[in-house]
Order: structure tokens, then C-alpha cells, then sequence
């Protein structure tokens, strides 16, 4: 499986802008870049994902570097039900290939009032 | 759609009991999976189905673990005998993939297992 790295554990303040890491060296041409969440005591949720371009949905924006070798996972302006684990997930785009969604450790993003 | 439903929310047990952890995936997806989350190992992959079949199980840890997955809507995870060690919250997701492309999972709210 291609690997992800990301910082341990990330603080920002309420209403900033967060800007969240994700590097993946060894990204194949037809892995998408997924983001989850994690809130306290709930399932993962799905934040984004991208393949090549920059993308916007209404809870985060994801910024994909021109080689996909890094992404940047982008809350805008961050409140305290922000506070979760984010985990950056490279996914094969195609179907029907080893589908498995694989969790590494994330970063544990702590907002500040 | 209610979403991914999984019973119980809570187990307690006592050591060498069976425990059978239920999952209901959300109408129409055909990838279902089950992890099992710990403070010391994260989350991790036990094993995944599509349309029904068990595609992989190498993260089941041992025999002690089964899972089913008899018709679309309903799948199993079985702990027999049971142990201390299996304590953790475990997580069913589902999604479907209509013609090439892959979608996002679904997650259930989890069902904390203690084994005691």
C-alpha cells in the first residue's frame, strides 16, 4: 500500500485557517488522495478527496501539489467541533483493485477557544 | 438512510464467551468493512467484502475471529472464545463503487467491546 505521512498532533485557533499536511512520495498515477476525520467518539467521517486538482466542498478544501507528491488539507476557519484525528488515505481510483482503505495514525488537530 | 447501523453499542462479556458484533451497511453498497480500533494499534483493517464475498481477511488476527456476510443488508463478526486483548471499539463501513470509480466509506458508530 502507498504510505501517507503526517504530523503527530497539530494546534490551531478557533477561527483561523488550518492548514493540515499529508506527504506521499510514493503515490502511484491512479491513487485519489482521501481525507477522513475522526471526531471523539464517533466512526471516521469523509472530509475530501482529490485526484489532481484542487478541490472545494463545504467542509474543507484540499490543495494537491503539481507532482501529487504532498497535499494540503485546508479548513478555512476553524471551530472548536473541528477538534478531531485527520487522516490523510490514498485510495486506487480504479474499482475492482485492492480496495482496502487503510488508516495510518493522522493528526490529532487541537482547536483553542 | 439511516446510515450504517451496527448493534450492540456496547458489549461487556466475560472471557471465553462468544460475542457476535452486527452490521447493517446502507442499501445498495456493495463494499462492507469491519476494523477494530485500540489506543496502542489505531485502526485497522480485519476485513472487507464485495457483493457478499470476503475479498480480504488478512487482518482477522487469529482463528478466534470470523466474519459473514450472508445477504446485502446484514454481515457478522464472530470472537470465539473470547479474550481480554479483544477489547476495542469495532467500526463497520460501507460504500459502493458504480462503474470504475471508487466512493467514500460510511462509517457505523462503533460497537466498544469489553472482554473482562
Amino acid at each position: 500500500d502507498a504510505k501517507t505521512t503526517q504530523p503527530n498532533s497539530m494546534e490551531s485557533n478557533e477561527e483561523e485557517p488550518v492548514h493540515l499536511p499529508c506527504n506521499h512520495s510514493t503515490i502511484s498515477g491512479t491513487d485519489y488522495i482521501h481525507w477522513y476525520r475522526q471526531l471523539p467518539s464517533q466512526g471516521p467521517e469523509y472530509v475530501i478527496h482529490g485526484l489532481t486538482s484542487n478541490v472545494n466542498n463545504r467542509m474543507a478544501s484540499l490543495a494537491i501539489a503539481e507532482d501529487r507528491k504532498s497535499s494540503t488539507l485546508i479548513l478555512h476557519r476553524a471551530t472548536l467541533r473541528d477538534a478531531a484525528v485527520y487522516y490523510c488515505i490514498l485510495r486506487d481510483v480504479r474499482a475492482n483493485r485492492d480496495d482496502k482503505i487503510i488508516f495510518g495514525k493522522g493528526t490529532r488537530l487541537h482547536i483553542l477557544p | 438512510d439511516a446510515g450504517v447501523i451496527q448493534s450492540p453499542r456496547h458489549e461487556v462479556t466475560e472471557m471465553g464467551q462468544e460475542v457476535t458484533l452486527r452490521c447493517k451497511p446502507i442499501s445498495g453498497h456493495d463494499y462492507l468493512f469491519w476494523y477494530r480500533q485500540t489506543m496502542m494499534r489505531g485502526l485497522e483493517l480485519l476485513i472487507y467484502f464485495n457483493n457478499n464475498v470476503p475479498i480480504d481477511d488478512s487482518g482477522m488476527p487469529e482463528d478466534r475471529f470470523s466474519a459473514k456476510m450472508p445477504n446485502a443488508s446484514f454481515s457478522t463478526l464472530k470472537i470465539q472464545p473470547s479474550e481480554p486483548r479483544d477489547s476495542a471499539v469495532y467500526f463497520c463501513a460501507s460504500s459502493f463503487s458504480p462503474g470504475d470509480i471508487n466512493t467514500e466509506a460510511f462509517f457505523g458508530q462503533g460497537t466498544r467491546l469489553t472482554v473482562v
